[in-house]
């Protein structure tokens, strides 16, 4: 497996607290993307980076903000979690010269 | 685990027989297709790629083919197994620029004993 793990695994928060997921890489890739996944929907791009402090947004960024002061740490924040940001979080990292992504095995957060 | 395909098209295939599934891209300026596949539970995984200057690639029991004309991205996957069970999803990346890699809706594939 690629080296990259996310944390935590499962999470349940409440209604307007903020949240941080993180996703963390051993394979010092250019590239870090962070999806969210819903039952009809696929894989939606929330944020994604292309080096260190160098970020877009996806089409799903309202709600949502991200950081990566150094290579292998690629952190979302909820500003203020909603009911609708209830999902299954995935972190994904690629090598510049490749196509290839590699996932996470991703954070399910519930906010109540 | 939490199914993430209930509202997926659906493909029912017979164990043995060959699958064909299907993606529309949306963005020209594509240079690699990718497919990926997502068993429960877990995170998605690389099957295999196309450049954009290519119409056909083949893998081991897979094959992809591009047509650029009506941008329509198709998976075959021969002599489908019970393992191939899972969601498909396609998926493009332009490699210029921060390199945003897009994901279309997917397929769940079911094969049937």
């Amino acid at each position: 497996d690629a080296g990259i793990t996310q944390s935590p695994r499962h999470k349940v928060t409440e209604t307007g607290t903020p949240v941080t997921l993180r996703c963390h890489q051993t394979e010092n890739h250019r590239y870090m993307y962070w999806y969210r996944q819903d039952p009809g929907h696929g894989l939606r791009l929330i944020h994604y980076s292309y080096g260190v402090k160098d970020t877009d947004k996806g089409e799903v960024s309202d709600g949502y903000s991200v950081s990566r002061s150094k290579t292998e740490d690629f952190l979302l924040t909820l500003e203020s979690a909603t009911s609708s940001q209830t999902s299954v979080y995935f972190c994904a990292i690629r090598k510049q010269e490749r196509s290839e992504a590699f996932f996470g095995q991703g954070t399910r957060l519930t906010v109540v | 685990g939490e199914s993430v395909g209930l509202h997926l098209p659906t493909l029912s295939v017979q164990e043995g027989d060959n699958s064909i599934i299907n993606c529309a891209y949306s963005n020209s300026a594509s240079d690699y297709f990718i497919w990926y596949k997502q068993e429960s539970g877990k995170g998605p995984q690389f099957i295999i790629d196309i450049r954009s200057n290519m119409d056909k690639r083949q893998g081991q029991r897979v094959t992809v083919l591009l047509n650029k004309t009506v941008k329509h991205l198709s998976l075959q996957i021969a002599a489908t197994q019970p393992g191939d069970s899972a969601v498909y999803f396609c998926a493009e990346i332009a490699i210029q620029g921060a390199q945003k890699l897009v994901f279309g809706q997917g397929t769940r594939l079911t094969i049937n004993p």
